[in-house]
Protein backbone atom coordinates (compact mmCIF):
# COMPACT_ATOMS: atom_id res chain seq x y z
CA UNK A 1 0.00 0.00 0.00
CA UNK A 2 1.15 3.61 -1.01
CA UNK A 3 1.29 5.50 1.77
CA UNK A 4 2.11 10.14 1.90
CA UNK A 5 2.20 11.22 5.48
CA UNK A 6 1.17 14.31 6.70
CA UNK A 7 0.92 15.72 10.68
CA UNK A 8 -2.54 17.00 10.78
CA UNK A 9 -1.77 20.04 12.92
CA UNK A 10 -3.05 22.49 13.18
CA UNK A 11 -0.12 24.86 12.57
CA UNK A 12 -1.14 27.98 14.15
CA UNK A 13 1.25 31.00 12.48
CA UNK A 14 0.95 34.86 12.71
CA UNK A 15 -0.34 36.53 10.41
CA UNK A 16 2.84 37.33 8.10
CA UNK A 17 4.93 34.41 9.20
CA UNK A 18 6.38 31.62 7.20
CA UNK A 19 4.23 28.38 7.52
CA UNK A 20 6.06 25.10 6.29
CA UNK A 21 3.49 22.20 5.59
CA UNK A 22 5.53 18.87 5.42
CA UNK A 23 4.42 15.35 3.87
CA UNK A 24 6.73 12.11 3.43
CA UNK A 25 5.77 9.32 0.89
CA UNK A 26 6.36 5.71 0.50
CA UNK A 27 6.22 5.05 -3.31
CA UNK A 28 10.37 5.74 -4.30
CA UNK A 29 9.30 5.19 -8.33
CA UNK A 30 6.58 8.48 -7.49
CA UNK A 31 7.45 11.17 -9.95
CA UNK A 32 4.57 13.59 -9.49
CA UNK A 33 3.55 15.84 -6.68
CA UNK A 34 0.91 18.13 -5.92
CA UNK A 35 -0.25 20.48 -2.68
CA UNK A 36 -3.64 21.09 -2.69
CA UNK A 37 -5.80 23.56 -0.13
CA UNK A 38 -9.37 22.84 1.01
CA UNK A 39 -11.18 24.73 3.03
CA UNK A 40 -14.28 23.37 5.27
CA UNK A 41 -17.07 21.90 3.39
CA UNK A 42 -14.96 22.43 -0.17
CA UNK A 43 -13.42 20.53 -2.55
CA UNK A 44 -9.58 20.77 -2.91
CA UNK A 45 -7.93 23.15 -5.19
CA UNK A 46 -4.53 23.00 -6.87
CA UNK A 47 -1.61 25.21 -5.60
CA UNK A 48 1.34 23.46 -7.14
CA UNK A 49 2.46 20.88 -8.76
CA UNK A 50 6.38 19.45 -8.72
CA UNK A 51 7.68 17.17 -10.76
CA UNK A 52 12.00 17.73 -9.45
CA UNK A 53 13.99 17.84 -7.10
CA UNK A 54 14.93 20.95 -5.77
CA UNK A 55 12.25 24.21 -5.32
CA UNK A 56 9.39 26.01 -7.53
CA UNK A 57 8.19 29.21 -6.56
CA UNK A 58 4.96 30.59 -7.42
CA UNK A 59 3.73 33.84 -5.97
CA UNK A 60 3.84 32.89 -2.05
CA UNK A 61 3.95 29.68 -2.31
CA UNK A 62 7.16 27.49 -2.92
CA UNK A 63 7.34 23.80 -3.08
CA UNK A 64 10.20 21.55 -2.28
CA UNK A 65 10.88 18.32 -3.20
CA UNK A 66 13.57 15.70 -2.39
CA UNK A 67 13.00 12.46 -4.18
CA UNK A 68 15.96 10.92 -2.09
CA UNK A 69 14.57 11.32 1.55
CA UNK A 70 11.05 11.01 -0.14
CA UNK A 71 9.98 14.29 0.98
CA UNK A 72 7.72 17.46 -0.22
CA UNK A 73 6.88 20.37 1.33
CA UNK A 74 4.80 23.68 0.84
CA UNK A 75 6.37 26.67 2.63
CA UNK A 76 3.51 29.82 2.54
CA UNK A 77 5.40 33.24 2.68
CA UNK A 78 3.57 36.35 4.76
CA UNK A 79 0.37 34.00 5.74
CA UNK A 80 -2.69 35.74 5.39
CA UNK A 81 -6.15 34.51 7.64
CA UNK A 82 -7.08 33.74 4.73
CA UNK A 83 -4.23 30.97 4.05
CA UNK A 84 -6.34 29.42 6.91
CA UNK A 85 -7.58 25.65 5.83
CA UNK A 86 -6.07 22.05 5.16
CA UNK A 87 -3.36 21.39 3.10
CA UNK A 88 -3.22 18.11 1.32
CA UNK A 89 -0.17 16.66 -0.42
CA UNK A 90 -0.76 14.23 -2.78
CA UNK A 91 1.75 11.94 -5.26
CA UNK A 92 0.92 10.19 -8.14
CA UNK A 93 2.34 7.15 -9.64
CA UNK A 94 3.54 5.81 -12.69
CA UNK A 95 -0.35 4.30 -13.33
CA UNK A 96 -1.73 7.74 -13.31
CA UNK A 97 -3.35 6.77 -9.72
CA UNK A 98 -3.11 9.47 -7.47
CA UNK A 99 -2.76 9.01 -3.22
CA UNK A 100 -3.64 11.73 -0.50
CA UNK A 101 -2.32 12.40 2.47
CA UNK A 102 -4.86 13.15 5.16
CA UNK A 103 -4.03 17.01 5.78
CA UNK A 104 -2.89 19.30 7.49
CA UNK A 105 -4.65 22.07 9.42
CA UNK A 106 -3.60 25.42 9.04
CA UNK A 107 -4.38 28.14 11.25
CA UNK A 108 -3.06 31.68 10.14
CA UNK A 109 -3.82 33.87 13.39
CA UNK A 110 -4.20 37.52 12.49
CA UNK B 1 -16.70 27.83 -18.50
CA UNK B 2 -14.56 24.91 -18.53
CA UNK B 3 -14.85 22.46 -15.21
CA UNK B 4 -15.99 19.42 -13.43
CA UNK B 5 -19.93 20.05 -12.61
CA UNK B 6 -21.49 17.43 -9.81
CA UNK B 7 -24.73 17.17 -8.89
CA UNK B 8 -26.52 17.36 -6.89
CA UNK B 9 -24.57 19.04 -4.12
CA UNK B 10 -26.70 17.52 -1.23
CA UNK B 11 -28.58 13.90 -1.76
CA UNK B 12 -30.28 12.17 0.93
CA UNK B 13 -31.57 8.40 0.76
CA UNK B 14 -32.93 5.53 2.62
CA UNK B 15 -30.84 2.65 3.84
CA UNK B 16 -31.19 0.20 1.19
CA UNK B 17 -31.70 2.10 -1.63
CA UNK B 18 -28.87 2.71 -4.54
CA UNK B 19 -28.10 6.35 -5.77
CA UNK B 20 -26.73 7.60 -8.72
CA UNK B 21 -24.45 10.80 -8.18
CA UNK B 22 -23.08 12.53 -11.34
CA UNK B 23 -19.88 14.19 -12.71
CA UNK B 24 -19.48 15.84 -16.13
CA UNK B 25 -16.09 17.73 -17.30
CA UNK B 26 -16.08 20.07 -20.34
CA UNK B 27 -12.03 19.83 -19.97
CA UNK B 28 -11.93 17.15 -22.94
CA UNK B 29 -9.84 15.39 -20.09
CA UNK B 30 -9.47 11.26 -20.86
CA UNK B 31 -8.79 10.45 -16.78
CA UNK B 32 -11.96 10.53 -14.38
CA UNK B 33 -11.65 9.74 -10.87
CA UNK B 34 -14.10 9.35 -7.72
CA UNK B 35 -13.13 10.17 -4.52
CA UNK B 36 -14.71 9.74 -0.79
CA UNK B 37 -13.62 11.69 1.86
CA UNK B 38 -14.72 11.10 5.86
CA UNK B 39 -14.07 13.79 8.22
CA UNK B 40 -11.16 14.81 9.20
CA UNK B 41 -9.58 12.14 6.84
CA UNK B 42 -7.68 12.37 3.09
CA UNK B 43 -9.40 11.30 0.05
CA UNK B 44 -9.68 7.25 -0.75
CA UNK B 45 -9.80 6.55 -4.43
CA UNK B 46 -13.15 4.52 -5.34
CA UNK B 47 -12.75 4.08 -9.14
CA UNK B 48 -10.72 5.77 -11.79
CA UNK B 49 -10.68 5.81 -15.96
CA UNK B 50 -8.48 6.48 -18.25
CA UNK B 51 -10.07 6.34 -21.61
CA UNK B 52 -14.15 5.84 -22.20
CA UNK B 53 -15.46 1.78 -21.63
CA UNK B 54 -12.37 1.67 -19.15
CA UNK B 55 -12.20 1.42 -15.73
CA UNK B 56 -10.44 0.55 -13.00
CA UNK B 57 -10.53 -0.44 -8.89
CA UNK B 58 -9.32 1.86 -6.97
CA UNK B 59 -8.60 1.19 -2.84
CA UNK B 60 -12.35 0.86 -1.81
CA UNK B 61 -14.63 -0.24 -4.84
CA UNK B 62 -16.99 -2.50 -2.89
CA UNK B 63 -20.36 -1.53 -2.72
CA UNK B 64 -19.68 1.05 -5.55
CA UNK B 65 -20.12 0.68 -9.56
CA UNK B 66 -19.28 3.42 -12.37
CA UNK B 67 -19.54 3.83 -15.91
CA UNK B 68 -17.67 5.83 -18.49
CA UNK B 69 -19.90 5.49 -21.65
CA UNK B 70 -18.75 9.16 -23.04
CA UNK B 71 -15.29 10.87 -21.92
CA UNK B 72 -17.51 13.63 -20.24
CA UNK B 73 -18.74 12.15 -18.22
CA UNK B 74 -18.33 9.26 -15.26
CA UNK B 75 -21.34 8.73 -12.83
CA UNK B 76 -21.05 6.93 -9.86
CA UNK B 77 -23.49 4.37 -7.98
CA UNK B 78 -23.68 3.89 -4.38
CA UNK B 79 -25.00 0.62 -3.79
CA UNK B 80 -26.99 -0.80 -1.44
CA UNK B 81 -24.19 -3.32 -0.61
CA UNK B 82 -21.64 -0.04 0.60
CA UNK B 83 -21.85 0.03 4.53
CA UNK B 84 -21.61 2.91 4.95
CA UNK B 85 -22.38 5.46 2.43
CA UNK B 86 -22.66 8.57 4.33
CA UNK B 87 -19.40 10.67 3.11
CA UNK B 88 -18.51 13.76 0.84
CA UNK B 89 -17.86 12.20 -2.81
CA UNK B 90 -15.24 14.16 -5.24
CA UNK B 91 -15.15 13.89 -8.84
CA UNK B 92 -11.80 14.74 -10.45
CA UNK B 93 -10.20 14.93 -13.77
CA UNK B 94 -6.70 14.69 -15.44
CA UNK B 95 -5.43 15.12 -18.70
CA UNK B 96 -3.84 12.20 -19.65
CA UNK B 97 -0.38 13.99 -20.97
CA UNK B 98 -0.21 16.80 -18.26
CA UNK B 99 -0.33 15.76 -14.33
CA UNK B 100 -2.31 17.86 -12.66
CA UNK B 101 -5.81 16.91 -11.55
CA UNK B 102 -8.72 19.25 -10.55
CA UNK B 103 -11.55 18.60 -8.88
CA UNK B 104 -15.40 19.32 -9.07
CA UNK B 105 -17.75 20.67 -6.01
CA UNK B 106 -18.29 17.02 -4.74
CA UNK B 107 -21.67 16.25 -3.57
CA UNK B 108 -22.54 15.28 0.16
CA UNK B 109 -24.48 12.09 0.68
CA UNK B 110 -26.05 11.42 3.69
CA UNK B 111 -27.80 8.03 4.08
CA UNK B 112 -30.42 7.22 7.23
Amino acid sequence: QKEVEQNSGPLSVPEGAIASLNCTYSDRGSQSFFWYRQYSGKSPELIMSIYSNGDKEDGRFTAQLNKASQYVSLLIRDSQPSDSATYLCAVKDNFNKFYFGSGTKLNVKP
Amino acid sequence: DGGITQSPKYLFRKEGQNVTLSCEQNLNHDAMYWYRQDPGQGLRLIYYSQIVNDFQKGDIAEGYSVSREKKESFPLTVTSAQKNPTAFYLCASSPQVDYEQYFGPGTRLTVT
